[in-house]
């Protein structure tokens, strides 16, 4: 079992919608939680960082963190064509050992 | 643009060669991390450095090591190359090595082996 683990997709929703992205993870260790947006053959791009439970919002997106469930959420408010990427879910384990997810594939049509 | 740079952006070898990746950390970041992305095993870590020592291994071959010069900058070395090494490589740096610092990511090298 992969220690984070996420839907590959794709998802396809219209402009305009609310999207919501999920990840879950296995270690209870977990403390910092982050979503990464990744272009096509471009390096991720961090777009929340999360510490322990809660939410936090930055724009149109709102990161989730359910320690309870051991589960982790992006909400997308308003999505764009330009939103169209792969979002990957991480989490760090200690000395800031990043483990992701596989990535959900996002496609936004006009 | 994360200020984190790569080089080369593309690389062709055989197997059995041996490249090298460089990366240039954001100015002030001291820690850098090497992550290996695969179409079947996602992004994987494979080592961080710290200040030019050696802070956390991951999922990292014997074939392949790295290592961080006083100038901060990293080079990953990969030797013996197998078809199977072909992957994009991704250099991040966060301004310290500690826990809860944001990594920011490179653009990538792509390497193909064939």
């Amino acid at each position: 079992q992969k220690e984070v683990e996420q839907d590959p997709g794709p998802l396809s929703v219209p402009e305009g919608a609310i999207v919501s992205l999920n990840c879950t993870y296995s270690n209870s260790a977990f403390q910092y939680f982050m979503w990464y947006r990744q272009y096509s053959r471009k390096g991720p791009e961090l777009l929340m960082y999360t510490y322990s439970s809660g939410n936090k919002e930055d724009g149109r997106f709102t990161a989730q963190v359910d320690k309870s469930s051991k589960y982790i959420s992006l909400f997308i408010r308003d999505s764009q064509p330009s939103d169209s990427a792969t979002y990957l879910c991480a989490s760090e384990t200690g000395f800031q050992k990043l483990v992701f997810g596989t990535g959900t594939r996002l496609l936004v049509s006009p | 643009d994360s200020g984190v740079t790569q080089t080369p952006k593309h690389l062709i070898t055989a197997t059995g060669q041996r490249v090298t990746l460089r990366c240039s950390p954001r100015s002030g970041d001291l820690s850098v991390y090497w992550y290996q992305q695969s179409l079947d095993q996602g992004l994987q870590f494979l080592i961080q450095y710290y200040n030019g020592e050696e802070r956390a291994k991951g999922n990292i071959l014997e074939r392949f090591s790295a290592q961080q010069f006083p100038d901060l900058h990293s080079e990953l070395n990969l030797s013996s190359l197998e078809l199977g090494d072909s992957a994009l490589y991704f250099c991040a740096s966060s301004a310290l090595g500690t826990e809860g610092n944001e990594q920011f990511f490179g653009p990538g090298t792509r390497l193909t082996v064939l």
